[in-house]
């Protein structure tokens, strides 16, 4: 079965510096995709961004980008230029493409923004 | 497009008692998912679906029921529930096949279930 674990349960980060929220995990696949997903206080699940395995390229999606090191089982998300409105819960998730097709969560990182 | 539409938003039960949490999406996905969410946890699966008729269960799902009888839909029935069972309930869909967007989860806004 697969794990994936936040070791940072809290994180502060000054108003338009960069923080990068940290994630590993542990899969015997080749075929599978990583996803970071926002939770704000509303509770709603947000998708932030998306990493297929098997792409090398570390996508990106506007001041979000991830550091994707597949030997490594590593996958962290750097937030650029952070704002007020990017204060949640951030969780890491690891989708199967090849056993059952589901999400497992990470713990989550809670992240607060200073003014 | 709606999205995915989770009801109710809030639910108070006694034990013992049951109840349907009700799941559509309009986007025509093939797969759908009900997740729990408890105090500092990340979400874990109950029970998912790949396609109409076609239902399987996640890491929890003692205690639940699940059918698919449209594409659309995907209610989660408790059958006596109880206080373990208080959580924060989430439906997800995503597309199977094809797109830029395949195997991505979309979530409702979720719903809160209380169990005295």
């Amino acid at each position: 079965a697969q794990t994936v674990t936040q070791s940072q349960p809290e994180m502060s980060v000054q108003e338009a510096e960069t923080v990068t929220l940290s994630c590993t995990y542990d899969t015997s696949e080749s075929d599978y995709y990583l996803f970071w997903y926002k939770q704000p206080p509303s509770r709603q699940m947000i998708l932030v961004i998306r990493q297929e395995a098997y792409k090398q390229q570390n996508a990106t999606e506007n001041r979000f980008s991830v550091n994707f090191q597949k030997a490594a089982k590593s996958f962290s998300l750097k937030i650029s230029d952070s704002q007020l409105g990017d204060a949640a819960m951030y969780f890491c998730a690891y989708w199967s493409r090849t056993g059952r097709r589901a999400l497992t969560f990470g713990s989550g990182t809670r992240l607060q923004v200073q003014p | 497009n709606a999205g995915v539409t989770q009801t109710p938003k809030f639910q108070v039960l006694k034990t013992g008692q049951s109840m349907t949490l009700q799941c559509a999406q309009d986007m025509n996905h093939e797969y759908m998912s009900w997740y729990r969410q408890d105090p500092g946890m990340g979400l874990r699966l109950i029970h998912y679906s790949v396609g109409a008729g076609i239902t399987d269960q996640g890491e929890v799902p003692n205690g639940y029921n699940v059918s698919r009888s449209t594409t659309e839909d995907f209610p989660l029935r408790l059958l006596s529930a109880a206080p373990s069972q208080t959580s924060v309930y989430f439906c997800a869909s995503s597309p199977l096949a094809g797109g830029p967007f395949t195997d991505t989860q979309y979530f409702g806004p979720g719903t809160r279930l209380t169990v005295l």
